[in-house]
């Protein structure tokens, strides 16, 4: 079986765009979280999706946003980018998300904000 | 302790040396401590998920055990080799039993031959 995909892998934007950024969980899994890692510390949780409904939030603006789709797989976007929105972004997915899952993670997406 | 912490920052040992890490997480509302292992250009790779005080897992040279009363896990690896080298990460999941992960800032191992 295929692992978490995400795309792209590297993304190169100017302050002020937008972006999004996709991931395919493992099949049969409905839960999909989103973690942002900056160099130096561990990763910073965003979002967590489950059966397309949000079941949580991070410490993030209001310019992050995410959904899930019918088929499991989610979106993350990012309006009005900062320089500090630069980061690596990872996509994690699990059975149900709930505490005690092992959660799988992606390869993440390496965006640069310029 | 309101994060979740780790030490040390760094690590480098020779091949061969045993070495541990230590993770410290809020000891109230505790649901699970995870584990991770993340060589560099790769996804990071779970170890453990801990859930029971008392607990120690085991995979190959590595394992891990768990105090929930008092809020910590160490990570052992026996006799470390080169292909141990990564960073290790630890993570406690908060928010009423959903997998929202807060992770330390990982330990960083080098294994020189």
């Amino acid at each position: 079986d295929a692992g978490v995909t995400q795309s792209p892998t590297h993304l190169i934007k100017t302050r002020g765009q937008q972006v999004t950024l996709r991931c395919s969980p493992i099949s049969g899994h409905k839960s999909v979280s989103w973690y942002q890692q900056v160099l130096g510390q561990g990763p910073q949780f965003i979002f967590q999706y489950y059966e397309k409904e949000e079941r949580g939030r991070g410490n993030f603006p209001d310019r992050f946003s995410a959904r899930q789709f019918p088929n499991y797989s989610s979106e993350l976007n990012v309006n009005a980018l900062l320089l500090g929105d630069s980061a690596l972004y990872l996509c994690a997915s699990s059975l149900k998300g709930t505490a005690q899952e092992t959660q799988y993670f992606g390869p993440g997406t390496r965006l640069l904000v310029l | 302790i309101l994060n979740v912490e780790q030490s040390p920052q760094s690590l480098h040992v020779q091949e061969g040396d045993s070495t541990n890490f230590t993770c410290s997480f809020p000891s109230s509302n505790f649901y699970a401590l995870h584990w991770y292992r993340w060589e560099t250009a790769k996804s990071p790779k779970a170890l453990f998920v801990m859930t029971l005080n008392g607990d120690e897992k085991k995979k190959g040279r590595i394992s891990a055990t768990l105090n929930t009363k008092e809020g910590y896990s160490y990570l052992y690896i026996k006799g470390s080799q080169p292909e141990d080298s990564a960073t290790y990460l630890c993570a406690s999941p908060r928010a009423g039993g959903y997998n929202k992960l807060i992770f330390g800032a990982g330990t960083r191992l080098a294994v020189h031959p």
